[in-house]
């Protein structure tokens, strides 16, 4: 089954404890992309990603970091997470070819308390 | 820079009742456009997508209609479930011939929650 596989679905942890949230796609995809979601702003895009070694910030990339070394990979990584970072995250994937295709994870709800 | 804005919820509704929830959007040239569902506890869903002007996206029974000329892309169903709360997103991807910087970058509008009473 063609998906994108977040982990964990659910984290609390303590202001400046450093994390990593891991997507991984099955597709082949090219282009990797994280958004968070908080009530009333929909979703924003931290980072994206259009192939292994390419990244690139986003509207809200502050205090986050990616990595792309494999094309199936998109980790999130917090290094010093902070409560408003409070969110849930999603991965999402699409081929760079045939633009509309994309595909979302499930979803990570992180509590930074 | 490309923007999305839908009316504002929550929506609450009894079975059957029609149901509008209106998306504008600001964008250059022509962007493509979409609705994604989000259920609760689960991630985002393609509900329907319309890419050029006057196109009708549809899918289990919501339709939307692509409006060039009032830059809006209004979801309808005539008569909902209960099966149909949900957290309803609008979204467009931009021109690939506007130019700019939003190359792949899927923009929400702020997502609407629909609650159907039975």
């Amino acid at each position: 089954e063609a998906q994108v596989t977040q982990n964990p679905r659910y984290l609390i942890t303590v202001t400046g404890k450093k994390l990593t949230v891991t997507c991984s796609q099955n597709m082949n995809h090219e282009y990797m992309s994280w958004y968070r979601q908080d009530p009333g702003l929909g979703l924003r895009q931290i980072y994206y990603s259009m192939n292994v070694e390419v990244t690139d910030k986003g509207d809200v990339p502050e205090g986050y970091k990616v990595s792309r070394k494999e094309k199936r990979n998109f980790p999130l990584i917090l290094e010093s997470p902070s409560p408003n970072q409070t969110s849930l995250y999603f991965c999402a994937s699409r081929a760079l070819t045939g633009v509309y295709g994309y595909t979302f994870g499930s979803g990570t709800r992180l509590t930074v308390v | 820079g490309n923007s999305v804005t839908q009316m504002e919820g929550p929506v609450t509704l009894s079975e059957e009742a029609f149901l509008t929830i209106n998306c504008t959007y600001t964008a250059t040239g022509y962007p493509s456009l979409f609705w994604y569902v989000q259920y609760p506890g689960e991630g985002l869903q393609l509900l329907l997508k319309a890419t050029k002007a006057d196109d009708k996206g549809s899918n289990k029974g919501f339709e939307a209609t692509y409006r060039k000329e009032t830059t809006s892309f209004h979801l309808e169903k005539g008569s909902v479930q209960v099966s149909d709360s949900a957290v309803y997103f609008c979204a467009l991807y931009p021109d690939s011939n506007a130019g700019g910087t939003s190359y792949g970058k899927l923009t929400f509008g702020q997502g609407t929650i629909l609650t159907v009473h039975p």
